[in-house]
């Protein structure tokens, strides 16, 4: 099947830096990917959708200028966690729509997990 | 608006025994169902999923689901449980048509005694 991949796996910053994680198909092209966020024992809660080429849409109470949406190939997505906070620790998954909405299937990545001390 | 409920957040089997995950759905279009399985520590990988046609969705593992329109429910199945199937599995129904964004339940744990 189409492959995802994040990076990176494992991250851990101080208080108050950013942080980016990649999201990439590496077998086929995704105009839209979808961010979620996923709290220890927790399901996961989707945070926004990539759009390629254009502004990420958020769900309602995820701060915008906080997590950073960039989508700025076919392939790549990045979400930047800005000025971080324990308070962002997380286990952060990414998903890839292959083909348009309505016909297409969404591959997940392996999940980037985000410790800030 | 589109929401998945599934029932028990842990689900304790024998090996060999029948494994039964329950998730119901609300949606107020045709839905399109999904089951996810994560092991600890990565992403999520499908088992299946319910779009249109057949009812019985069979899917990985060994794993099959039923949509029963009238229970609005997706009980995910498999007739003897193995170890390996010790994982968190996740019902998700699709917001807003197929291949859009996912709700998702809350995940059940399942866990595999030998």
């Amino acid at each position: 099947g189409a492959v995802v991949s994040q990076h990176p796996s494992r991250v851990i910053c101080k208080s108050g830096t950013s942080v980016k994680i990649e999201c990439r198909s590496l077998d086929f092209q995704a105009t839209t990917m979808f961010w979620y966020r996923q709290f220890p024992k927790q399901s996961l809660m989707l945070m926004a959708t990539s759009n390629e080429g254009s502004k990420a849409t958020y769900e309602q109470g995820v701060e915008k200028d906080k997590f950073l949406i960039n989508h700025a190939s076919l392939t790549l997505s990045t979400l930047t966690v800005t000025s971080a906070h324990p308070e962002d620790s997380s286990f952060y998954i990414c998903s890839a729509r292959a083909g348009g909405r309505g016909t297409g299937e969404l591959f997940f990545g392996e999940g980037s997990r985000l410790t800030v001390l | 608006a589109q929401s998945v409920t599934q029932l028990g957040s842990h689900v304790s089997v024998s090996e060999g025994a029948l494994v039964l995950l329950r998730c119901n759905y609300s949606s107020s279009v045709p839905p399109y169902l999904f089951w996810y399985v994560q092991y600890p520590n990565q992403g999520l990988q499908l088992l299946l999923k319910y779009t249109t046609g057949a009812t019985l969705v069979k899917g990985i593992n060994g794993f099959e689901a039923e949509f029963k329109k009238s229970e609005t429910s997706f009980h995910l199945t498999k007739p003897s449980a193995h170890m390996s199937d010790a994982a968190e599995y996740f019902c998700a129904v699709a917001k807003g048509g197929y291949g859009n964004k996912l709700v998702f339940g809350a995940g059940t744990i399942l866990r595999v005694k030998s």
